[in-house]
């Protein structure tokens, strides 16, 4: 199994709604990774989990809040987002971090989230 | 801090080659290929390692060039598959793990 699963494939919030975005590999991936992409844009780090543990937090406010309930799930909670947070937001997992250079990355098919 | 990738999107006919490039302000360690088909994840193509290359797939190569903070991607005999955006990335700071640009390929019949 090398696949990463992202839940939902498509979402659509209010920005008073609590929602959450779910990701699950069974790779034995001992770092996970959450990003944004925009449209025509690379996607963007926001966080790095490794071995459970909040390794980087890229300076993402405060209604995005992740966690790391075990080695093969990820979770994105989101909070009163705004319009500008519409996107889509990749999981990915790899063997050891990306730190060490030599191992690649997978990548779930994402989350577009449309925030009204 | 970000790779710079180019060119910025290319199109080819079917059968031709192409070459993309990605460069770095900062010395690059390793270098990941992947390339992202419109609404899918991105896939992992190559990776290449400091003081040498790894070949990932039949007429895809790439190579990279330490000194010059550079790796670029060949694609030889283009397919119509090979459509999609092309990216590269790299590491920068610890765990930081950060995409090039993006070059946009369209491959025609």
């Amino acid at each position: 199994d090398t696949e990463v699963t992202q839940t939902p494939k498509h979402l659509v919030m209010g920005m008073t709604n609590k929602k959450s975005l779910k990701c699950e590999q069974h790779m034995g991936h001992r770092a996970m990774y959450w990003y944004k992409q925009k449209a025509k844009k690379p996607p963007e780090l926001m966080f790095v989990y490794s071995y459970e543990k909040l390794s980087i937090n890229e300076s993402v406010p405060s209604r995005f809040s992740p966690e790391c309930p075990n080695s093969s799930l990820l979770n994105l909670h989101l909070h009163a987002l705004q319009p500008e947070d519409s996107a889509l937001y990749l999981c990915a997992s790899s063997r050891s971090t990306l730190n060490q250079g030599n191992t690649e990355a997978f990548f779930g098919q994402g989350t577009r989230l449309t925030v009204v | 801090q970000q790779p710079v990738q180019s060119p910025q999107a290319v199109i080819l006919r079917e059968g031709e080659d192409a070459v993309i490039n990605c460069s770095s302000s900062k010395a690059l360690y390793s270098v990941h290929w992947y390339r992202q088909k419109h609404g899918e994840a991105p896939v992992f193509l190559m990776i290449l390692l400091k003081g040498g290359e790894q070949k990932g797939h039949e007429k895809i190569s790439a190579s990279f060039n330490e000194k010059k903070q550079q790796s670029s991607l060949y694609l030889t005999a283009s397919q119509l598959s090979y459509s999609g955006t092309y990216f590269c990335g790299t590491l920068s700071g610890t765990y930081k793990y950060i995409f090039g640009t993006g070059t946009r390929l369209k491959v025609l019949a």
